[in-house]
C-alpha cells in the first residue's frame, strides 16, 4: 500500500480481555517495528521484525505481549489479559532493507483503552 | 546499547525567535540520528537525519541539526519560529551495525507565541 495502515484506529476493552492490533506495512518494506506511546512520552520500542522473524523483541514488557509476522508483510500485536496500564497508542512503522539509516514510516496508530 | 536524552519537555518561543531543541545520545556504535515531528492529531514524520558525511544536516521547513561527536549531541535549530512549528519533536538514534532498532527520546513540545 501507499502508507502504513493500522487497524483498529481505536479499541476500548475491559481489563482481562484479549486484544489484537494489526499493521499493514508499505509494500516491499522488509523491516517492521512496533512501538508504544503513552501520553506525554516518546515512542517506546517493543519489537522489530526483519522479514518473518523477530530480530529484536527486547522491548516487549512481559509475556502477555506477543507479535507475529507470518508471511513477512502484515503483522499482528497480541496482548493477553489486558491491564489498565496497557492503555496507550500502539504505533507501527516500516522501512526498506536492513539498515539503521533508513527512515521509518509510521502508521497513524491504534489507540487502546483498557477500562 | 543506545539511548536518547532530550533536555526540556516543553520549550516556548515567540514567533520569529530562534528555536533550539536539545538532544544528547548514547551509542556503543557509530550512530544514525534522526529528528521526527508529530503535529497535533497526526502521525510521526521525518524532519531530518544524519547518517554519514556532512555533520550539519538540513531538513524540511527550515530546520537543521548538527552532529557533534565530541559532545554526543544532535541539537535541532531553526532561525525563525513560525506558528505552524508548534508540535512535538522527537530525537531518535539507530545503530549502523548489529541491531537496527531505533530508540526515541521522550520528546519536546514546542509552543510558539504570537
Amino acid at each position: 500500500g501507499a502508507g502504513v495502515s493500522q487497524t483498529p484506529s481505536n479499541k476500548v476493552t475491559e481489563k482481562g480481555k484479549y486484544v489484537e492490533l494489526r499493521c499493514d506495512p508499505i509494500s516491499g518494506h522488509t523491516a517492521l517495528y512496533w512501538y508504544r506511546q503513552s501520553l506525554g512520552q516518546g515512542p517506546e520500542f517493543l519489537i522489530y521484525f526483519q522479514g518473518t522473524g523477530a530480530a529484536d523483541d527486547s522491548g516487549l514488557p512481559n509475556d502477555r505481549f506477543f507479535a507475529v509476522r507470518p508471511e513477512g508483510s502484515v503483522s499482528t500485536l497480541k496482548i493477553q489479559r489486558t491491564e489498565r496500564g496497557d492503555s496507550a497508542v500502539y504505533l507501527c512503522a516500516s522501512r526498506p532493507g536492513n539498515s539503521g539509516a533508513n527512515v521509518l514510516t509510521f502508521g497513524a496508530g491504534s489507540r487502546l483503552t483498557v477500562l | 546499547a543506545q539511548s536518547v536524552t532530550q533536555l526540556g519537555s516543553h520549550v516556548s518561543v515567540s514567533e520569529g525567535a530562534l528555536v533550539l531543541l536539545r538532544c544528547n545520545y548514547s551509542s556503543s556504535v557509530p550512530p544514525y540520528l534522526f529528528w521526527y515531528v508529530q503535529y497535533p492529531n497526526q502521525g510521526l514524520q521525518l524532519l531530518l537525519k544524519y547518517t554519514t558525511g556532512a555533520t550539519l544536516v538540513k531538513g524540511i521547513n527550515g530546520f537543521e541539526a548538527e552532529f557533534k561527536k565530541s559532545e554526543t549531541s544532535f541539537h535541532l535549530t531553526k532561525p525563525s519560529a513560525h506558528m505552524s512549528d508548534a508540535a512535538e519533536y522527537f530525537c531518535a538514534v539507530s545503530g549502523n551495525t548489529g541491531g537496527f532498532k531505533t530508540i526515541f527520546g521522550a520528546g519536546t513540545r514546542l509552543f510558539v507565541k504570537a
